[in-house]
């Protein structure tokens, strides 16, 4: 299968910080790249998606930027709140192919 | 809410035994995928149903099938079944090309 890695784990931001979470992806043939939110309990959460002809996408709050030449992803996070606390997946779809989803990044905001 | 809906929300059964997972897409997408996930994994693709058709398979076991219906609804049957297929199973669906919306899961236990 394919690789979707992210750099850290787990991330502790303090209440009202930025949050940044990163992820590398493998395949240089992805076209389309997704962020996903996962609580506890819950299922996946579409947060903000990019196509590879873009390299910035804003959303409320949220920013993906995408970096093609490294192969790297990462979802800015404003003014981070208690409940953006959760799990962060990136996924990545080759053309025409399935999704590949990473392992997860726990995000932590601390009040 | 996603307006994927998937039932039921727990299951224990013993090893050895067979269930089935209901999904009922988001109204109007025709693509439904499964995924399972294990503590501490990541989303693995099971397999891609459109319009009642199997597009794709993923790391699915010959003991699990699935199969889409004319109404869009899709079941995953498990059986014989292991201890080690205790995880979390997640439907999702699609407008062609676009984001995957999840359900909020089965959470399958086997004893």
């Amino acid at each position: 299968g394919e690789s979707v890695g992210l750099h850290l784990p787990t991330l502790s931001v303090q209440e009202g910080d930025n949050s940044i979470i990163n992820c590398a992806y493998s395949n240089s043939a992805s076209d389309y790249f997704i962020w996903y939110k996962q609580e506890s309990g819950k299922g996946p959460q579409f947060i903000i998606d990019i196509r590879s002809n873009m390299d910035k996408r804003q959303g409320q709050r949220v920013t993906v930027l995408l970096n093609k030449t490294v192969k790297h992803l990462s979802l800015q996070i404003a003014a981070t709140q208690p409940g953006d606390s959760a799990v962060y997946f990136c996924a990545e779809r080759p053309r025409g192919n399935q999704f590949y989803f990473g392992t997860g990044t726990s995000l932590t905001v601390i009040p | 809410d996603s307006g994927v809906t998937q039932t039921p929300k727990h299951l224990i059964t013993a090893t050895g035994q067979r269930v089935t997972l209901r999904c009922s897409p988001r109204s109007g997408d025709l693509s439904v995928y499964w995924y399972q996930q294990s503590l501490d994994q990541g989303l693995q693709f099971l397999i891609h149903y459109y319009n009642g058709e199997e597009r794709a398979k993923g790391n699915i076991l010959e003991r699990f099938s699935a199969q889409q219906f004319p109404d869009l609804h899709s079941e995953l049957n498990l059986s014989s079944l292991e201890l080690g297929d205790s995880a979390l199973y997640f439907c999702a669906s699609s407008v062609e090309n676009q984001a995957l919306h999840f359900g909020n899961g089965t959470r399958l236990t086997v004893t």
